[in-house]
């Protein structure tokens, strides 16, 4: 079963509106983290945010924002005022367990910002 | 402070052949991590160090792939021989206290 799924292959938003790219994960462990990650066409992994799973405040970081619902097992990324900067991949990861543990990724959602 | 290097970030082999990839990490970074990313799919965990022990190798294709982390600090992926689904970005990353991972920018592999 995929554990990090992103029903989104592509979205189109435009520039300085806001948008939402869907995250679902599934876990049976109660400590666990969640993170965004940008992936531009020069292909460098770039960290956006991160909730952990006890975290009981949605995570803020910039025009970044994690809307963590927690018993809906869903962790999505919008994005507010979008920026022709923001086309690129990202793709939603989750690492179970203890910290240090690997990530598992999404197949990623592939955004478009038109001006 | 340096991110993490990586070299080649780009090379190309005949299948058959052997090659390897170079990881840098940030300096005092204690776990390094080698993902494989096949074009148009999320980056999969391949190897995981602590230090310079293994710590998760279950995804790692150990009739062809085998890496190493000298004294902790660099670390080396090798392929031998390389087959033609081997085609991919090899993405290292590493981390200090085990949140955010840093990732450096890719050697891309193609295989002909």
């Amino acid at each position: 079963a995929q554990k990090i799924t992103q029903t989104q292959p592509g979205m189109f938003v435009q520039e300085k509106e806001a948008v939402t790219l869907d995250c679902t994960y599934d876990t049976s462990d109660q400590s666990y983290g969640l993170f965004w990650y940008k992936q531009p066409s020069s292909g460098e992994m770039i960290f956006l945010i991160y909730q952990g799973s006890y975290d009981e405040q949605n995570a803020t970081e910039g025009r970044y924002s994690l809307n963590f619902q927690k018993a809906r097992k869903s962790a999505n990324l919008v994005i507010s005022a979008s920026q022709l900067g923001d086309s690129a991949m990202y793709f939603c990861a989750m690492r179970e367990g203890f910290s240090g543990s690997r990530l598992t990724f999404g197949e990623g959602t592939q955004l478009t910002v038109n001006p | 402070e340096a991110g993490v290097a990586q070299s080649p970030r780009y090379k190309i082999i005949e299948k058959r052949q052997s090659v390897a990839f170079w990881c840098n990490p940030i300096s005092g970074h204690a776990t390094l991590y080698w993902y494989q990313q096949i074009l148009g799919q999320g980056p999969k965990l391949l190897i995981q160090f602590q230090n310079n022990g293994v710590v998760d190798d279950s995804q790692l294709p150990k009739d062809r792939f085998s890496a190493e982390r000298l004294k902790g600090v660099d670390s080396t992926l090798k392929i031998q021989p390389a087959k033609l689904e081997d085609s991919a970005v090899y993405l290292c990353a590493t981390t200090l206290a085990g949140h955010e991972q840093y990732f450096g920018p890719g050697t891309r592999l193609t295989v002909t």
